[in-house]
């Protein structure tokens, strides 16, 4: 069965700062992999998405997360935050066919 | 293109009453998730349904949850006891097929007291 760990609980960073959020998965085979985004009382949405091709995926907003098979990673990355970044930022993996598996989440915290 | 659509958003009851979710998904997504989000934890999966059919429902606590999706559309989801340990946040997603992107409901919020 694959998991996905968040290693940051936490993270704060100043505004304009860049920022890597770190995930790692386990998995015997090939999976997909996703970031989410969930402000507060608002459900998840999807920011960014790796099914094939190209490692590296990017969102509208500017994030960016490559996938790295050999690390079994997808790092989250922003060269530059903004205040309104904050929020809680989920990786999840899927096998083919089968359920979305969460990491715990990471909360980033953006800071003027 | 409306989003996934659940009511409550909040929802408060004494311990062992019962209480039920509603969700609608996306147009002509087949695919159907219930997960339950406990505070400062990501969600975790307790069904999924492809069409009409459950394809996963290993973490339902099947003694007091459960689960049904009528005609392959709508869902409800049902805990009957509740108990204290069930206060959380119930998020239904919906993807257009398996293993593809899922879009999430804004959810519902548990408190059992």
């Amino acid at each position: 069965a694959q998991s996905v760990t968040q290693l940051d609980s936490q993270v704060p960073v100043f505004e304009e700062a860049p920022v890597e959020l770190r995930c790692n998965y386990s998995s015997s085979v090939s999976v997909y992999l996703f970031w989410y985004v969930q402000y507060p009382n608002q459900g998840l949405q999807l920011l960014l998405k790796y099914l094939s091709g190209s490692t590296l995926v990017e969102s509208i907003n500017g994030f960016e997360a490559e996938f790295n098979k050999s690390q079994t990673s997808f790092h989250l990355r922003k060269p530059s935050v903004h205040i309104s970044d904050t929020a809680e930022y989920f990786c999840a993996v899927t096998l083919y066919g089968q359920n979305f598996v969460f990491g715990p989440g990471t909360r980033l915290s953006v800071l003027p | 293109e409306a989003g996934v659509a659940q009511s409550p958003r909040y929802k408060i009851i004494e311990k062992r009453q019962s209480v039920a979710f509603w969700c609608n998904p996306i147009s002509g997504h087949a695919t159907l998730y219930w997960y339950q989000q406990i505070l400062g934890q990501g969600p975790k999966l307790l069904i999924q349904f492809q069409n009409n059919g459950v394809v996963d429902d290993s973490q339902l606590p099947k003694d007091r949850f459960s689960a049904e999706r009528l005609k392959g559309v709508d869902s409800t989801l049902k805990i009957q006891p509740a108990k204290l340990e069930d206060s959380a946040v119930y998020l239904c997603a919906s993807s257009l097929e398996l293993g593809l992107e899922a879009f999430f409901g804004q959810g519902t919020r548990l408190t059992v007291v």
